[in-house]
């Protein structure tokens, strides 16, 4: 596709459900990244790989997070047992390589957990 | 602490004023990224600095990396520049490090 993609655009979810987003990069995008925005505040790293490698996860707040990008392509961010605190944007980004280039970022998927 | 402080919080303009917002960050950020953001829209990135000065548009921002400062202009402001403008800093990886946004409001 043209842009970075995500889906669903919005979930809601039982508190103790599992939730998983997904992220489709820019085609060739070898970074990816994914944040989360509470309401009204600014984007917190959680996660990045470089194509299939996560080389970094210091960001995700708890081992109820998981992220993956098997084959270097789609990624999905799985949350379990989701909690209310969880409630926030999640915000999928891609470049083309590393630093220094120009980052590219999907619409955001919106969890409400209740 | 946050790495990127971003000024001001909120701003109020009147269509066709010039406007400044400002970044600072610390070491180890090598590289600045202005991105809007429009209410319950996506995030689009505008400009992505190193050194010097780029221009699109109306926009232009400047980077002095020797005073870890960079600068987003807008000329001639348009209601629909009213957005969030935030600063981000990255470095090798662009994992990025975000300053807590500028609220614009341009009234017509």
């Amino acid at each position: 596709g043209a842009g970075v993609s995500q889906s669903p655009r919005y979930k809601v979810a039982k508190r103790g459900q599992d939730v998983a987003l997904r992220c489709d990069p820019i085609s060739g995008h070898v970074s990816l990244f994914w944040y989360q925005q509470a309401l009204g505040q600014g984007p917190e790293f959680l996660t990045y790989f470089q194509n299939e490698a996560q080389l970094d996860k210091s960001g995700l707040p708890s081992d109820r997070f998981f992220a993956e990008r098997p084959e270097g392509s789609v990624s999905t961010l799985k949350i379990q047992r989701t909690q209310q605190e969880d409630s926030a944007v999640y915000l999928c980004a891609s470049s083309l390589l590393q630093g220094g280039n120009t980052i590219y970022f999907g619409e955001g998927s919106w969890l409400t957990v209740v | 602490k946050n790495e990127v402080e971003q000024s001001p919080q909120n701003l109020t303009a009147q269509e066709g004023e010039f406007i400044t917002i400002n970044c600072s960050y610390s070491v180890g950020i090598s590289a600045l990224h202005w991105l809007q953001q429009h209410p319950g829209g996506g995030i689009v990135s505008l400009f992505m600095l190193s050194s010097g000065k780029k221009k699109h548009g109306r926009l232009i921002a400047t980077i002095n990396i020797q005073e870890k400062h960079s600068s987003l202009h807008i000329t001639a402001s348009h209601p629909r520049d009213s957005a969030v403008y935030i600063c981000a800093g990255g470095g090798a990886t662009n994992k990025l490090i975000f300053g807590t946004g500028t609220l614009l409001a341009v009234q017509p």
